[in-house]
């Protein structure tokens, strides 16, 4: 099973300001994804993280507001930008393999003031 | 498009108590299902899966079977613990070759209590 770790585990960031998550995962894995878990919510999925290409989005998510980056097979990160009280969420990054199961960071949580 | 529906919760039994926790889903074709299991502050973990009909997947005493007739992947357990209070969700992971390649499809998750 892959081991992912989170950078940072929690912030409190102040509205218009933007933070930058890091996801890193011990082996190389085909797949990287970003999900949202809003207070007392399920998890959305935010995009797959492609490697060394644009992020793929999903309906209602786009790329000015949470740019990705995936350099390798082992690292993303996420941004979220000019943030506002609605983003405060936890953010998590899963990974793995096609048909493999998707192992999950312990994730980041964030408060917007 | 995909997705999951789970029951509703919140759920508390008293320990040593039987668990069920339905879960049914809408997809194309046959994907796999899975059970994660979010313990207060924490991420996510893998509690078991199934890859395919009438696949059974089992793990800490939790049961799954993957019922393709019904489109039902129910979460049982036998004898709850305190330390089985946690937030469990069903999710599947599409496998058409589309827009569902490998996502995860989360149900809306059920908070479970257990009582000494």
């Amino acid at each position: 099973s892959a081991v992912i770790s989170q950078k940072p585990s929690r912030d409190i960031c102040q509205r218009g300001t933007s933070l930058t998550i890091q996801c890193q995962v011990d082996s190389q894995v085909t797949m990287m994804f970003w999900y949202r878990q809003q207070p007392g919510q399920s998890l959305t999925l935010i995009a797959t993280a492609n490697q060394g290409s644009e992020a793929t989005y999903e309906s209602g998510f786009v790329i000015d507001k949470f740019p990705i980056s995936r350099p390798n097979l082992t690292f993303s990160t996420l941004t979220v930008s000019n943030m506002s009280p609605e983003d405060s969420s936890i953010y998590l990054c899963s990974a793995g393999s096609f048909q493999e199961t998707q192992y999950f960071g312990p994730g980041t949580r964030l408060l917007v003031l | 498009g995909d997705s999951v529906t789970q029951m509703e919760g919140p759920v508390t039994l008293s320990e040593e108590a039987f668990l069920t926790i339905n879960c049914t889903y809408t997809a194309t074709g046959y994907p796999s299902l899975f059970w994660y299991v979010q313990y207060p502050g924490e991420g996510l973990q893998l509690l078991l899966k199934a890859t395919k009909a009438d696949d059974k997947g089992s793990n800490k005493g939790f049961e799954a079977t993957y019922r393709k007739e019904t489109t039902s992947f129910h979460l049982e357990k036998g004898s709850v613990q305190v330390s089985d209070s946690a937030v469990y969700f069903c999710a599947l992971s599409g496998i058409d070759g589309g827009t569902s390649y490998g996502k995860l499809t989360f149900g809306q998750g059920t908070i479970l209590t257990v009582h000494p």
